[in-house]
């Protein structure tokens, strides 16, 4: 069966830079894009960007530009979200999600269970 | 404030029909995709629509999509209180280069 294991959460300094990983089972890795979304507390979800597990290649939104990297690692099936420059607004439940169609639409059939990301002092 | 704009609450009885809009642009619903998701309290978000229209295997037949326009609407029949849940549309967004979340849905069955 399909799923997405996230790492654990993380308290982070302002300014300071967190990885959370995301590692995947149960189906063939490259075939589906995965996407990365955040959710602050009490509030919606916010897309941060996509990448192909395939080929490597990263769409970011605009927000996240410059601030935020992508990463995946075939031989292990992992993915991983880097965001640099952490502030308290950074501070969300950080999500990867699957994509099951191959335009990489925004359709999640599947999602990590999710990583708390606290930005603190 | 997001791009997609939803109520930020609804409401039903058990076994009442209800509906979420979800209202769009040109530039995102009009020609693109509409997905919809429901959000569990303290969980992960799960899709119950993808193409406007169509419903993952194991999704109730109870939710149904539609798409009109630059606006779309997600109807729950036969309102359960496990629907008790928080709804999001999304579209992907050609001017932003970005799929867009609306605010969300807050249902509360009565």
């Amino acid at each position: 069966q399909v799923q997405l294991v996230q790492s654990g959460a993380e308290v982070m300094q302002p300014g300071a830079s967190v990885k959370v990983s995301c590692k995947a089972s149960g189906y063939i890795f490259t075939r589906f894009y995965m996407h990365w979304v955040r959710q602050a507390p009490g509030q919606g979800l916010e897309w941060m960007g996509a990448i192909n597990p395939s080929g490597g290649s990263t769409n970011y939104a605009q927000k996240f530009q410059g601030r935020v990297a992508m990463a995946r690692d075939t031989s292990t099936s992992t993915l991983y979200l880097e965001v640099s420059g952490l502030r308290s607004g950074d501070t969300a439940v950080y999500y990867c999600a699957r994509d099951r169609e191959t335009d990489a639409s925004g359709s999640f059939d599947y999602w990590g269970q999710g990583t708390l990301v606290t930005v603190s002092s | 404030q997001s791009v997609l704009t939803q109520p930020p609450s609804a409401s039903g009885t058990p076994g009442q029909r209800v509906t979420i809009s979800c209202s769009g642009s040109s530039s995102n619903i009009a020609y693109n995709t509409v997905k919809w998701y429901q959000q569990l309290p303290g969980t992960a978000p799960k899709l119950l629509i993808y193409r406007n229209d169509q419903r993952p295997s194991g999704v109730p037949d109870r939710f149904s999509g539609s798409k009109s326009g630059t606006s779309a609407s997600l109807a729950i029949s036969g309102l359960q209180s496990e629907d008790e849940a928080d709804y999001y549309c999304a579209a992907w967004d050609d001017s932003l280069n970005a799929l867009v979340f609306g605010g969300g849905t807050k249902m509360t069955v009565l």
